[in-house]
């Protein structure tokens, strides 16, 4: 069975750093591109990043572009999302995904984000 | 990127149908199909419904349905049950090798 587990979300002050972490089991991690996924208090969700199997290509949302960083270590199984220059508007639930296969492309896509962690929650508040 | 465009809400009474729509450009939902539908019921982790439009994968039930015409895709339930009540979110990939998501339906069984 394919389990996701995040962990590293708490409460942190504007312009902080934190770092969340994904662990990974029931599969053969390297095989699958991961991607983070976020949902602010009340609001929907919004894609935040994404990385390939193999950690050679990483894919960012607009809005985290030059704050995030995707990353994984497929010798512990386990992604990771570095945020730096936190903002209030970082404040959310943080789940990772698992995608069927590679990362899309224009000509093929598997299935993005199946399954979902439970998330994990990150405050940026004073 | 514009997040694409969901009704609010959208209900109906039990043994009906419904449809969600979700709206976006040519360069996602009318690009690509690689739309995909997620259900969320509340305090839970998004589970997929429909991939590559009209898909579902194994041990979604059947009265899920997908569709999509030229920018807009569409999620139909039939036969609403109480366990369908939940918020739905489609998702596309994007001409900028990204991916984004709806705006989010809210679903309610009257």
């Amino acid at each position: 069975e394919v389990q996701l587990l995040e962990s590293g979300g708490g409460l942190v002050q504007p312009g902080g750093s934190l770092r969340l972490s994904c662990a990974a089991s029931g599969f053969t991690f390297s095989s699958y591109a991961m991607s983070w996924v976020r949902q602010a208090p009340g609001k929907g969700l919004e894609w935040v990043s994404a990385i390939s199997g193999s950690g050679g290509s990483t894919y960012y949302a607009d809005s985290v572009k030059g704050r995030f960083t995707i990353s994984r270590d497929n010798s512990k199984n386990t992604l990771y999302l570095q945020m730096n220059s936190l903002r209030a508007e970082d404040t959310a639930v943080y789940y990772c995904a698992k995608s069927w296969g590679v990362y899309c492309s224009s000509t093929s896509c598997y299935p993005p984000f199946d399954p979902w962690g439970q998330g994990t929650l990150v405050t940026v508040s004073s | 990127q514009s997040a694409l465009t969901q009704p609010a809400s959208v209900s109906g009474s039990p043994g009906q149908s419904i449809t969600i729509s979700c709206t976006g450009t040519s360069s996602d939902v009318g690009g690509y199909n690689y739309v995909s539908w997620y259900q969320q019921h509340p305090g839970k982790a998004p589970k997929l419904m429909i991939y590559e439009v009209s898909n579902r994968p194994s041990g979604v039930s059947n009265r899920f349905s997908g569709s999509k015409s030229g920018n807009t895709a569409s999620l139909t339930i039939s036969g609403l049950q109480a366990e369908d009540e939940a918020d739905y979110y489609c998702s596309s990939y994007t001409s900028s090798s990204a991916y984004v998501f709806g705006t989010g339906t809210k679903v309610t069984v009257l």
